[in-house]
């Protein structure tokens, strides 16, 4: 198993450009996330989706949006990037289910500067 | 929903045990404490997973006391690879009310 992959590893967009940042997971798990980690701040969830056709919006959603098409694909898209997006992104996923707790898988980021 | 406090940094050295506290006076009684450990360039990584008393494996102890209000991390005889990142994470992750909230982690370095 890959586990969660996120690509692309490194972009550099300049301000007002668009881009998606892709996640994929390939262990059937129904519930997949966006963070993003800056100096200071820890991590910050943007949005989450609890299974194919259905997402929600976590602490920071602003700028972004996302869709979830499949199990196994949850891409996060910025729509006119701005420099207060240079940050590192990372996807996870987890099972989910009724009555405990699934942990995290986290892909390996994504850092993005925007100038 | 529920917040944690860790220390920002923690030194040691190698051989050494040790432990990271971590704050959550608000825990609910459905949430569930994990930790989780980051190194540079990498996505954060589990380790532990606890509800209350005490959880072991292979590579870490999670003490949590009976009212819950916080918890311990032990990591023992740490070596160099150790050195990173460790988060405390409080919250449910069942159904459809997921909105985990992170700490900002404790930053552990270990000395030769």
């Amino acid at each position: 198993n890959a586990g969660v992959t996120q690509t692309p590893k490194f972009q550099v967009l300049k301000t007002g450009q668009s881009m998606t940042l892709q996640c994929a997971q390939d262990m059937n798990h129904e519930y997949m996330s966006w963070y993003r980690q800056d100096p200071g701040m820890g991590l910050r969830l943007i949005h989450y989706s609890v299974g194919a056709g259905i997402t929600d919006q976590g602490e920071v959603p602003n700028g972004y949006n996302v869709s979830r098409s499949t199990t196994e694909d949850f891409p996060l898209r910025l729509l006119s990037a701005a420099p207060s997006q240079t940050s590192v992104y990372f996807c996870a996923s987890s099972r989910a289910g009724a009555g405990g707790n699934s942990p995290l898988h986290f892909g390996n980021g994504t850092r993005l500067t925007v100038t | 929903l529920a917040k944690t406090t860790q220390p920002i940094s923690m030194d040691s050295y190698e051989g050494q045990e040790v432990n990271i506290t971590c704050s959550h006076n608000n825990i609910a009684t459905n949430d569930y404490i994990t930790w989780y450990q980051q190194f540079p360039s990498q996505g954060p990584r589990f380790i532990i997973q606890g509800y209350k008393t005490k959880v072991t494996n292979e590579v870490a102890s999670l003490f949590i006391p009976a009212d819950r209000k916080s918890s311990t991390l032990s990591l023992p005889r740490v070596s160099l690879s150790d050195t990173a990142v460790y988060y405390c994470l409080v919250g449910e992750n069942a159904g459809n009310n997921r909105k985990l909230i992170w700490g900002l982690g404790t930053s552990l370095a270990v000395n030769p």
